[in-house]
């Protein structure tokens, strides 16, 4: 099973709504990261996340890891189509920075 | 900085040939790089961690001599798939572990294998 789940596995959304993707874990999440992908294409790195309660802005994009260290979640403020894609929630799970594991990803489609 | 290069990023191949794919870290020096392989539609799987001058370490159900790594540098890791099979078609990303500012893994952008 996998380590990480995230939910929804898709979306879709009209231009100019708000959306939000979760990233949950059984185990303490040391280290979280958040990634955007287009399809056959490599990572865009968009934030990390290590603290518990920590939350971090960059454009219109907002990630929150929560107190427990066991689940994070990703805010899209009035979605713009440019924010199409996959993401990807990825962390260590072990505590030792040796790896790092993905979630079962999100396909968001932003429509006109 | 931290850009990591691979290479190539699209490939044919016919069945039971081998296909190497490299991973350079160009900017950085790179002890640890990691091998995912994605599905159509599916997050990445990890494959294996690749350390410089020691053996991979293989993820549980990963075929060690189906895909041999090999990271003889610091700044190279290469991934050989071996007597390649259709059921071997898919993509194949690789990582490396950094240091430098916050972001700690760089990613490659990916090679998409297929194998007629």
């Amino acid at each position: 099973s996998q380590e990480l789940e995230q939910s929804p596995q898709s979306l879709i959304v009209q231009e100019g709504k708000n959306l939000t993707i979760n990233c949950t874990s059984s185990k303490t999440l040391y280290g979280l990261y958040w990634y955007k992908q287009k399809y056959g294409e490599g990572l865009i790195f968009l934030m990390m996340l290590q603290k518990g309660g920590e939350e971090k802005s960059h454009e219109k994009i907002t990630a929150k890891l929560d107190e427990k260290k066991q689940q994070s979640s990703l805010h899209i403020t009035a979605s713009q189509p440019s924010h199409a894609g996959i993401y990807l929630c990825g962390a260590d799970t072990t505590g030792t920075a040796s790896k790092l594991t993905f979630g079962t990803g999100t396909r968001l489609q932003v429509t006109l | 900085g931290a850009v990591v290069s691979q290479h190539p990023s699209r490939v044919i191949c016919k069945s039971g040939t081998s296909v190497k794919i490299e991973c350079r870290s160009l900017d950085f020096q790179a002890t640890t790089m990691f091998w995912y392989r994605q599905f159509p539609k599916k997050s990445l799987m990890l494959m294996a961690t690749s350390n410089e001058g020691s053996k991979a370490t293989y993820e549980q159900g990963v075929e060690k001599d189906k895909f041999l790594i090999n990271h003889a540098s610091l700044t190279l890791s290469t991934l050989t798939v071996t007597s390649a099979h259709p059921e071997d078609s898919s993509f194949y990303i690789c990582s490396a572990r950094n240091f430098l500012g916050n972001y700690g893994y760089t990613f490659g952008s990916g090679t998409r294998l297929t194998v007629v």
